[in-house]
């Protein structure tokens, strides 16, 4: 089976950086994604990594090293429309997705 | 364009009834993905869809079939419908299965079964 761990819960000040960390355990890997998600809404992609390294977009940044098995989600200058839930999704060797079971940021004034 | 779409948005379900959750994307994608959200468990995959007239079975395939007649549908059908099965249920597609594809998510569908 898959086995992914993120934290269930960070608390952060608006401007500020939060990282989140990813740990994963699969059969087999063919990239990681990060996907936000509001309450009550859609999961909605953020970033994908399949090589080491940073890949950075904006305010957000993701990094892998699959020689550890680790990722984290970097997001900078926070804005309270990034509370939500970030889920960490690792696609494995038959091109499946497995989610941990997210990590729910909130953005405090 | 809408994307995906789900329907209905939320059902409230007697055990034992039967239930089709319907599923529709106009992207033209060709692999097709059910998934059920629970709290403190992440997304987990029902079944998925590679291409239009195959099917196959994720994480938590049991009480729960699927078709895939054309490139735009995928429907998942719950045929007795237990209380374990309330859940928010998300339907996702992509491109294709391999390569960089990316999920794209529709908007969910909440169901209760009583």
């Amino acid at each position: 089976g898959q086995n992914i761990d993120q934290p269930t819960e960070m608390t952060a000040t608006e401007g500020a950086i939060v990282q989140i960390n990813c740990t994963y355990q699969t059969s087999g890997f063919n990239g990681l994604f990060w996907y936000q998600q509001h309450a009550g809404e859609a999961p909605t992609f953020l970033s994908y990594n399949v090589l080491d390294g940073l890949e950075e977009k904006g305010r957000f940044s993701s990094f892998l090293s699959r020689s550890k098995g680790y990722s984290y989600l970097l997001l900078k200058e926070l804005q309270m429309k990034d509370s939500a839930s970030y889920l960490c999704a690792v696609r494995d060797g038959d091109y499946k997705l497995s989610f941990g079971a997210g990590t729910t940021v909130t953005v405090r004034a | 364009i809408a994307g995906i779409t789900q329907a209905p948005t939320s059902q409230i379900l007697a055990a034992g009834r039967r239930m089709t959750l319907r599923c529709t994307q106009d992207m033209r994608h060709n692999a097709m993905y059910w998934y059920r959200q629970d709290l403190g468990l992440g997304l987990r995959l029902i079944h998925y869809s590679n291409t239009a007239g195959t099917t196959g079975k994720g994480e938590v395939p049991d009480g729960y079939s699927v078709s895939r007649a054309n490139t735009d549908d995928f429907p998942l059908t719950l045929a007795s419908a237990v209380p374990s099965q309330t859940s928010v249920y998300f339907c996702a597609s992509s491109e294709a299965s391999g390569g960089t594809d990316t999920q794209y998510f529709g908007p969910g569908t909440r169901l209760t079964v009583l």
